[in-house]
């Protein structure tokens, strides 16, 4: 089974900083690689698909990197509205795709 | 407006069975495969299982198999999934998820959109 660990647990920034988020995947993962965002009380939205592939609707702050077993969510410059949780997903074994535990971005 | 909305969950004791419903609307139902996902309280998300758009391929998680079954009504718009033998480890929030694909070749491997979920609780 493919293990993603996600870094740090948590993040801790002011709105208008960087935020960069690591998935590091037990092995390699191809660019078969997800993110998305969870708020309290919410169900989880899809943001970045395909390691790099922004999803319908997201805003360009949000952008994915990597490939293989590092991959790196960014976001640009933090909206008061980006503070929740972010997960990362893989799918090298569609369909029983494996989730990390979570990054949670937190106001400083 | 594409929309997912779960419904049937509730308090459950060790052993019992409960069903979930997903009602979709605003996108044609038969032609996208779905999925279950849940979330223990405070922790991560896990996927449960999969069925295809006509309903004759279906996965499951090794932690339900021959436990859950998912099923689904095209004609209702429905997605659905019979638990039974319910454990305390299965207490989550349930959440139907349209399996998105990046291309067609591509599997329908990433959850867009998401229901809010239905909260299933397993205690005695």
């Amino acid at each position: 089974e493919i293990v993603l660990t996600q870094s740090p647990a948590t993040l801790s920034l002011s709105p208008g900083e960087r935020a960069t988020l690591s998935c590091r995947a037990s092995q390699s993962v191809s660019s078969y690689l997800a993110w998305y965002q969870q708020k309290p009380g919410q169900a989880p939205r899809l943001l970045i698909y395909d390691a790099s592939n922004r999803a319908t609707g997201i805003p360009a702050r949000f952008s994915g990197s990597g490939s293989g077993t590092d991959f790196t969510l960014t976001i640009s410059s933090l909206e008061p509205e980006d503070f929740a949780v972010y997960y990362c997903q893989q799918r090298s074994n569609w369909p029983r795709g494996t989730f990390g535990q979570g990054t949670k971005v937190e106001i400083k | 407006e594409v929309q997912l909305v779960e419904s049937g969950g509730g308090l459950v004791q060790p052993g019992g069975s409960l069903r979930l419903s997903c009602a979709a609307s605003g996108f044609t139902f038969s032609s996208y495969e779905m999925n279950w996902v849940r979330q223990a309280p405070g922790k991560g998300l896990e996927w449960v299982s999969y069925i295809s758009s006509s309903g004759s391929t279906i996965y499951y998680a090794d932690s339900v198999k021959g436990r859950f079954t998912i099923s689904r009504d095209n004609a209702k718009n429905s997605l659905y999934l019979q638990m039974n033998s319910l454990r305390a480890e299965d207490t989550a929030v349930y959440y139907c998820a349209r399996g998105h694909s990046s291309s067609w070749y591509d599997p329908p491997a990433w959850f867009d959109p998401w229901g809010q979920g239905t909260l299933v609780t397993v205690s005695s």
